[in-house]
């Protein structure tokens, strides 16, 4: 079945530590993106990819990195100048980033801080 | 500026009985609309979207959503919600490359 698979489920952080989120998809799709999402807030754009090699910043970049090496793949890396990391961190992916394309999602991270 | 609005944070219904969550959007061009469902500690599940064409929409689950452009609104239906449609529910407008969310809709069903 074609979807996107993050890892790890939960994941815990330390002060002053990186982590990195996993997000893979086997749709065959350009864009990729990350969302954070925190109580009452909905969806924040993070970071956003249109195509390999290549990715841009969403609303609230600061604290996190990005890459894709990969068409399938695109982690998000928590770094520790993220003061508040605490939140469910959401990976969408679409065929390309016109405005009439459907994201789709994964079934999310929940970071935590130790 | 673009933005979506769900006015109603938390809906209570009882099983059996219909429902309608209110979605609306300010958006300069001709918007582009869809409406998310997510179970807790889940990702987004797609309910239906809106592009163009017939004012209302089917979509997954027995769901239906109905654009109005004179009123700005995008608002979903049910006319009977099961226990399993409690969840939390997102609308959204897209714009030249991102979605724009509403802060999401919960819903409670009552048995």
């Amino acid at each position: 079945d074609g979807g996107i698979t993050q890892s790890p489920k939960y994941l815990f952080r330390k002060e002053g530590q990186n982590v990195t989120l996993s997000c893979e998809q086997n749709l065959n799709h350009d864009a990729m993106y990350w969302y954070r999402q925190d109580p009452g807030q909905g969806l924040r754009l993070i970071y956003y990819s249109q195509i390999v090699n290549d990715f841009q910043k969403g609303d609230i970049a600061e604290g996190y990195s990005v890459s894709r090496e990969k068409k399938e793949s695109f982690p998000l890396t928590v770094t520790s100048a993220q003061k508040n990391p605490t939140a469910f961190y959401l990976c969408a992916s679409s065929t390309t980033t016109g405005y009439q394309e459907t994201q789709y999602f994964g079934p999310g991270t929940r970071l935590l801080v130790l | 500026a673009q933005s979506v609005t769900q006015p109603d944070i938390h809906i209570t219904v009882s099983e059996g009985a219909s429902l309608e969550l209110r979605c609306n959007y300010s958006y300069g061009a001709t918007p582009y609309l869809f409406w998310y469902v997510q179970s807790p500690g889940q990702g987004l599940q797609l309910l239906l979207k809106y592009f163009s064409g017939d004012t209302l929409v089917q979509g997954i689950k027995g769901f239906e959503a109905e654009f109005k452009r004179s009123q700005s609104s995008f608002n979903l239906r049910k006319p009977s919600v099961h226990w399993s449609d409690a969840a939390e529910y997102f609308c959204a407008v897209t714009g030249t490359y991102k979605y724009i969310f509403g802060t999401g809709t919960r819903l409670k069903v009552l048995a």
